[in-house]
């Protein structure tokens, strides 16, 4: 079955860039969609934006409003890894971030889940 | 946004109660809700997807239902391990928000 797993640095400095990646095993990266969601230190969980694997076309993306300027999405089919990029990263950034697939057919849901990262802004 | 109002946030049940989460949406959202457990160093799990339908895998126990725009899941039997964080998550419309949380203590 496919399993996620998300890697990247723990600790960055305010201003800098998270890059984040999310290593898919065990079922094709295309054809799919793909999701990353965050949740802070309060236990709040948000939707980061989502992006569509697509084998003949341009990808889709989806962003969160709020974050659409400072989060962007890619998808690399030859390693089998989506990627997210947060620029100019505060304190409010300090999460743990999960990826997830998500599931579509009448209706959507995110069924498949990594185990998630910490990430911690600070300086 | 959509906002999803969860209750309550806290829960303290014995092993064999049946419990039940409630997640109200700020405006109609037809049956676009999902819900998951969240465990310390686990993948998140779905357990519940278009409001009523049980994930692949998970158990019977497990039940969600609608009215109007409120939504609840229910757990019977309560097990030791059901101890965990309970998120309601409305795929209507962007951004695709989460309720805050249900944290269930099983006595």
């Amino acid at each position: 079955q496919v399993q996620l797993q998300e890697s990247g640095p723990g600790l960055l400095e305010p201003s800098e860039t998270l890059s984040l990646t999310c290593s898919v095993s065990g079922g094709s990266i295309t054809s799919a969609y793909w999701t990353w969601i965050r949740q802070s230190p309060g236990k709040d969980l948000e939707w980061l934006g989502s992006i569509y694997s697509s084998l003949y076309y341009e990808n889709t993306i989806d962003h969160n409003p709020s974050l659409r300027r400072r989060v962007s999405l890619s998808v690399d089919t030859t390693k089998s890894r989506i990627s997210l990029e947060v620029t100019s990263v505060t304190t409010a950034d300090t999460a743990v971030y999960f990826c997830a697939r998500e599931g579509r057919n009448d209706y959507r849901y995110l069924d498949v889940w990594g185990k998630g990262i910490s990430v911690t802004v600070s300086s | 946004d959509i906002q999803l109002t969860q209750s309550p946030s806290f829960l303290s049940a014995s092993v064999g109660d049946r419990i039940a989460i409630t997640c109200r949406a700020s405006q109609g959202i037809l049956y676009h809700l999902a819900w998951y457990r969240l465990k310390p160093g686990e993948a998140p799990r779905l357990l519940i997807r278009a409001a009523s339908t049980l994930q692949s895998g998970v158990p019977s126990r497990f039940s969600g239902s609608k009215s109007g725009t409120e939504f609840t899941l229910t757990i019977n039997s309560l097990l030791p391990e059901d101890s965990a964080t309970y998120y309601c998550q409305q795929l209507h419309g962007n951004p695709y928000t989460f309720g805050k949380g249900t944290r269930l203590e099983i006595k």
